[in-house]
């Protein structure tokens, strides 16, 4: 199994600025995925990282608003830009287990923003 | 309409009881099934994975899919108060498809 973490583990922030989450895996994979989870929604995908490549977004989610990082095979940052309070959220990264189907999930990051 | 509903609960049973939670969906090039259960401030963990139709158990769990009717549950026999948490079904049609998850079901299991 792949041991995930995140930070920070929570924070709130005020709106117009920017956060940086960071998401490490105890071991080398190939994708990482970035989530959202909004209160009483769905898991929602935001984009998919692989090393060595730009991300491949979702429909409603531009990298100009959710940059991310993939700079090896066991990191991964998401940066949620010019924040406003509809992004507060839980941001939770996921890597594939050797299938898709099947991701181990990191603990998540609250966020709020005022 | 959502591709996959999921009743969100709160569900709450006693200890010792079978707990029955279902999603259903629209999209028929779903392949793959999963149950994700997630605690409390935690990210979510794998519980059940199954491909196409049929049935799969993992000790308390049983995992039932009907792609006809495009209805997926899980059943927990046994309930305990360690399994109150939230249950996901998630889906995907494969081939480097995405997953599609549902809303989750709060489930309490009390003493």
């Amino acid at each position: 199994s792949a041991v995930i973490s995140q930070k920070p583990s929570r924070d709130i922030c005020q709106r117009g600025t920017s956060l940086t989450i960071q998401c490490q895996v105890d071991s080398q994979v190939t994708m990482m995925f970035w989530y959202r989870q909004q209160p009483g929604q769905s898991l929602t995908l935001i984009a998919t990282a692989n090393q060595g490549s730009e991300a491949t977004y979702e429909s409603g989610f531009v990298i100009d608003k959710f940059p991310i990082s993939r700079p090896n095979l066991t990191f991964s940052t998401l940066t949620v830009s010019n924040m406003s309070p509809e992004d507060s959220s839980i941001y939770l990264c996921s890597v594939d287990r050797g299938t898709q189907e099947t991701q181990y999930f990191g603990p998540g990051t609250r966020l709020l923003v005022l | 309409q959502k591709e996959v509903e999921q009743d969100p609960g709160p569900l709450s049973v006693p200890e010792g009881a079978i707990v029955s939670l279902n999603c259903t969906y629209s999209n028929s090039a779903f392949q793959y099934f999963m149950w994700y259960r997630q605690y409390s401030r935690k990210g979510p963990e794998l519980l059940m994975y199954t491909y196409s139709s049929g049935n799969k158990e993992d000790g308390r769990f049983t995992a039932q899919v009907d792609k006809s009717s495009k209805y997926i549950s899980l059943f927990i026999r046994d309930s305990q108060p360690s399994d109150s948490a939230t249950y996901l079904c998630a889906m995907s049609a494969g081939g480097g498809n995405k997953l599609t998850f549902g809303t989750g079901t709060q489930l309490k299991v009390e003493l």
